[in-house]
């Protein structure tokens, strides 16, 4: 079983649409839990960050923890062309202070039509 | 503030050849990293360094990756001799700190072999 399990999509929504991203996992050590966007031909670019349980909202986007359930979510309201692009989830555990292996899922292509 | 920047963009290379990739991190972050990232996976954390000293390596092929961080600033990460499963996008990333600081990713060296 891998550490991240991500639906590699694609997912193809119309314009204005609401959508939902998920990971689930498996190492109940994690605890800072991110969403990365990555255009195509690009680095990825981190979006969303938290920490621990709870929601994290940021304009258009809305993080969602649920450590008992180890599930993560994305949410994008009114979505626009300019969202697509792939999203990768990521999370790490503190080890120590030293270390932030960062363990990312395979990433969800998102197609938004006009 | 300046980001992550990488060079070459671009490598096209016969298999047993070998290859180097540059990445020069945003000033003042103390640790580096360099991932892998597969078509259609999410990247693959190869080797992490802070400052100069390496944290984890444990996913690198040792046989044929090298990499080298020093001074603490620039890296670089050498392929030899280069085999076809090596073809990847390879990400650098830096972060201010280890322990669950965001990571800041450049562009990639996308690597094709031959």
């Amino acid at each position: 079983q891998k550490e991240v399990e991500q639906d590699p999509g694609p997912l193809s929504v119309p314009e204005g649409a609401i959508v939902s991203l998920n990971c689930t996992y498996s190492n109940s050590a994690f605890q800072y839990f991110m969403w990365y966007r990555q255009y195509s031909r690009k680095g990825p670019e981190l979006l969303m960050y938290t920490y621990s349980s709870g929601n994290k909202e940021d304009g258009r986007f809305t993080a969602q923890v649920d450590k008992s359930s180890k599930y993560i979510s994305l949410f994008i309201r009114d979505s626009q062309p300019s969202d697509s692009a792939t999203y990768l989830c990521a999370m790490s555990a503190r080890y120590g202070g030293a270390t932030n292996k960062l363990i990312f899922g395979t990433g969800t292509l998102l197609a938004v039509q006009p | 503030e300046a980001g992550v920047a990488q060079s070459p963009r671009y490598k096209i290379i016969e298999k047993r050849q070998s290859v180097a990739f540059w990445c020069n991190p945003i000033s003042g972050h103390a640790t580096l990293y360099w991932y892998q990232q597969i078509l259609g996976q999410g990247p693959k954390l190869l080797i992490q360094f802070q400052n100069n000293g390496v944290v984890d390596d444990s996913q690198l092929p040792k046989d044929r990756f090298s990499a080298e961080r020093l001074k603490g600033v620039d890296s670089t990460l050498k392929i030899q001799p280069a085999k076809l499963e090596d073809s990847a996008v390879y990400l650098c990333a830096s972060s201010p700190t280890g322990g669950g600081s965001p990571l800041h990713f450049g562009n990639g060296t996308r690597l094709t072999v031959t």
